[in-house]
């Protein structure tokens, strides 16, 4: 059973680069997927940041597509997460998530637990 | 930016039934997506491609899509369906989307 874990730094300074990683475990992460990262602020709804589909491909938020890269290692089994110029509003838990591409789309159905990364000044 | 709109909040009796629309214009061309988040967990999805149940999930959820609304209905709600519930979609360019969120009460 595939299996997702977010893992980084809790804190990051304000203007800084907020760098996370999740690791796949129970499965491989090369094969016809897309991940995904979302994060949600406390007590607010969720927000799509971007995708990575295996072969390097990406498509990001608009709203974030200026401060974001994604890149994936297969052979760490892992994609990560590059947020740069960060600032309070850019506290929240970040969730990575995997969709299966194309037309064999369930959505989003393995999440990781989730990271809290709180920016502070 | 494209935008998908829920009621705030849902309140329905036990064994009642409860619908949350999802509004948004790419909708007739784009399929949806239903996510249940429970409080401290992750979302769980439990609608896919409009109308299609993943393995696990009960049958007292469907979807149903006309138009640019599509619909998320829980027939027979029970205690353990009260949470938020998000609906997920994509814009023309593929970037995706998630609903504003609606949360269920189940009085």
């Amino acid at each position: 059973q595939v299996q997702l874990q977010e893992s980084g730094p809790g804190l990051v300074k304000s203007s800084q680069t907020l760098s996370l990683s999740c690791t796949v475990t129970g499965g491989s992460i090369s094969g016809n997927y897309y991940w995904s990262w979302i994060r949600q602020p406390a007590g607010k709804g969720l927000e799509w940041i971007g995708r990575i589909f295996t072969g390097g491909t990406t498509k990001f938020n608009p709203s974030l597509k200026s401060r974001v890269t994604m890149s994936i290692d297969t052979s760490k089994n892992q994609f990560s997460l590059k947020l740069t110029s960060v600032t309070a509003a850019d506290t929240a838990v970040y969730y990575c998530a995997r969709e299966a591409a194309a037309g064999t789309s369930h959505g989003m159905d393995v999440w990781g637990q989730g990271t809290t990364a709180t920016v502070s000044s | 930016s494209y935008e998908l709109t829920q009621p705030p909040s849902v309140s329905v009796s036990p064994g009642e039934t409860a619908r949350i629309t999802c509004s948004g214009d790419a909708l007739p061309k784009q399929y949806a997506y239903w996510y249940q988040q429970k409080p401290g967990q992750a979302p769980v999805v439990i609608i896919y491609k409009d109308t299609e149940r993943p393995s696990g999930i009960p049958e007292r959820f469907s979807g149903s899509s006309s138009g640019t609304e599509v619909t998320l209905t829980i027939s027979g709600v029970q205690a353990e369906d009260e949470a938020d519930y998000y609906c997920q979609s994509a814009d023309t360019s593929g970037t995706y989307v998630f609903g504003t969120g609606t949360k269920v009460t189940v009085l």
